[in-house]
Formats: C-alpha cells, structure tokens, sequence
C-alpha cells in the first residue's frame, strides 16, 4: 500500500501561470483534503471532499479550484498562480466523514511561485 | 468561532525530563488527534482521542481528553532526542459540519 501519494515533491511557477497538483489514495477512503503549511501558521484547509463526486470549501478556497475526479483521486488546481501562495501543499485522507476522521497525509508538494 | 490553540509553541528541553503540551478549543467536541511532524517530512497520526477521559500511551508520549475543560494533553515522559518534532492537535467539530481545526503546532527541540 503506497498510502497517500501527491506529484511533483516540488514545483517553481512564475506569477500567473498555472499547474495542477495531484493526490491519491489507495485506502479505500471516502473524505479527501488539501491543506496548506505555511511557517507560524499551522495547517490551513483549502479544500474538502468528503465522498466521491462532492467538494466543499475550507478556510483559505480562494485562488484555488478542485476536483474529484474518482474515489481514488483528488486535484488541487492553482488558476492563475501568485506569490502568496507559495506553501507547502498537503494532501490528506480519512475513512469516513461520519465516523472518526484520523487522516492520514502525503509527502506534500513544495511549491514557489516567483 | 472555531479555535485551537496550542501551548507552547516553541519548546526546548533537555533529555530525561518531562513535559506537557496543552491544547485548548473554543467549543463542544470529543473528538480529538495528535499528529507528529519531523522537519521536511509530512504529518504522522500519532492519537485518536475519541471521549471525555480518553487516555492514550505510546511509548514516552501520553495523550488525555477533557472534554468539559475542552482541553488535551500531550506529555513527554524522560524526553529523548528522538522526540524532537513538531506536534499538533486537531479538533473535529462535529455540531459544525464535522470541521477539523489544526493547531499551530509545538515545536519540540530536545537537547542532548
């Protein structure tokens, strides 16, 4: 079982281009997550599906796109990049929205936007 | 509002002592998750807290849930280097559509 699994580890973009960022799981999860780590500021929730064919917005959505493309498979979209979104970006799964949600994270993607 | 704070943030202390992070939420919940992270590395569960007086033990790391002081602990029993780490709670909030709030995370350096 590779767990969670996120591509690419790094990524450098100019202002204004775009890029996807991918995650899957092969647990069998339903709820997928993306998150972002900035230094002092903890995670942060981008984005949330909690079941295949749903999405739902999180703390900090804007400049940001998802989709979920099967069980399996959750992508993080960046539009139109910016400098303040340079973050790591982690991608996460739990089991089931209705009972306990321990998730479990992928090696995340380090990504500068200059 | 939806709060975690944890406390402290930074920690440095030497090996074979104890110590206890704090972590406090703004409002009803019983469930509860301690998560390690090693520097450039991603996050590991380490607890599941899922009622009021749940305790759990891992090795040097102990884990409690109050519910009704809306409050967790992480103690570090005789440090090691080894526990050097960033730690952090999470709070699900499930009488609000089941969100998950992170801490900020306590870094803990532990010196040899």
């Amino acid at each position: 079982n590779a767990g969670v699994t996120q591509t690419p580890k790094f990524q450098v973009l100019k202002t204004g281009q775009s890029m996807t960022l991918q995650c899957a799981q092969d647990m069998n999860h339903n709820s997928m997550y993306w998150y972002r780590q900035d230094p002092g500021m903890g995670l942060r929730l981008i984005y949330y599906s909690a079941s295949e064919g749903t999405t739902d917005k999180g703390e900090v959505p804007n400049g940001y796109n998802v989709s979920r493309l099967n069980k399996r498979e959750f992508s993080l979209r960046l539009e139109s990049a910016a400098p303040s979104q340079t973050s790591v970006y982690f991608c996460a799964s739990s089991a089931d929205a209705g009972a306990y949600n321990e998730q479990f994270f992928g090696p995340g993607t380090r990504l500068t936007v200059l | 509002e939806l709060k975690v704070e944890q406390n402290p943030l930074f920690l440095s202390m030497q090996e074979g002592k104890n110590y206890t992070i704090y972590c406090n939420y703004s409002t009803t919940s019983d469930r509860l998750y301690w998560y390690r992270q090693d520097p450039g590395k991603s996050l590991e569960s380490l607890f599941v807290l899922l009622s009021n007086g749940a305790v759990k033990q891992e090795g040097r790391l102990m884990a409690s849930l109050d519910t009704k002081a809306r409050l967790s602990t992480l103690h570090i029993t005789a440090a090691v280097h080894d526990l050097s780490a960033t730690y952090f709670c999470a709070v699900e909030f499930m009488n609000r559509d089941d969100k998950i709030i992170f801490g900020k995370g306590t870094r803990l350096h532990i010196l040899p």
